[in-house]
């Protein structure tokens, strides 16, 4: 893997259901792998930041796990809501004094 | 506080134009990136600032692009001589973590007719 990659590239989805997106990254020279959300209108915000193999995070209903050897990462919602509909954006980071490199990003649209 | 804020929010220009985008940080944050977000596109690094100079402009598309941070706060990034490709939301953010966690900005959306 050369760059950021997502998939899907969009997904709808009922109120209630769970789905999960992936990220691959390069897994040569990881420092950081970023997980942003993007509401239409709104900043990008952050949802997580994961540096070790094998981290796994949670935020509510939200939570991601880290494969650094591999070079990938998954995103689950759990029980989606109308209010996660939004852009899922993964980025990965090399190191201080770099940028983030962003993969084109997962629109998720949850039917209520 | 606040957060990172950009105006203007939206701006329509003719091709040929001049513009510039303002990128306000969040207060004490010395890392200030900005991207460029096309139409079914990830947003896509443009330049990086440390402080008031550049660390990192290699993602400048050409010569008609320039961003300047005089006073290691406030940027404006500059694009001289807009061609429709330039259309896009540009994204500022601001860090001062070892992580690399950004706070955006909401963007600004360009559009060059």
């Amino acid at each position: 893997i050369l760059n950021v990659e997502q998939s899907p590239q969009s997904l709808h989805v009922q109120e209630g259901d769970s789905t999960n997106f992936t990220c691959s990254f390069p897994s040569s020279n990881f420092y950081a792998l970023h997980w942003y959300r993007w509401e239409t209108a709104k900043s990008p915000e952050a949802l997580f930041v994961m540096t070790l193999n094998g981290d796994e995070k949670k935020k509510g209903r939200i939570s991601a796990t880290l494969n650094t050897k591999e070079g990938y990462s998954y995103l689950y919602i759990k029980g989606s809501q109308p209010e996660d509909s939004a852009t899922y954006l993964c980025a990965h980071y090399t190191g201080a004094n770099s940028k983030l490199t962003f993969g084109k990003g997962i629109t998720l649209s949850v039917r209520p | 506080g606040a957060g990172v804020s950009q105006t203007p929010s939206n701006k329509v220009t003719e091709k040929g134009k001049y513009v510039e985008l303002r990128c306000d940080p969040i207060s004490g944050h010395t890392a200030l990136y900005w991207y460029r977000q096309s139409l079914g596109q990830g947003p896509e690094f443009l330049i990086y600032f440390q402080g008031t100079g550049a660390a990192d402009d290699s993602g400048l598309p050409n010569d008609r692009f320039f961003a300047v941070r005089p006073e290691g706060s406030v940027s404006t990034l500059k694009i001289q001589r807009t061609e429709r490709g330039d259309s896009a939301v540009y994204l500022c953010a601001s860090s001062a973590s070892l992580t690399g966690l950004q706070y955006f900005g909401p963007g600004t959306r360009l559009t060059v007719t």
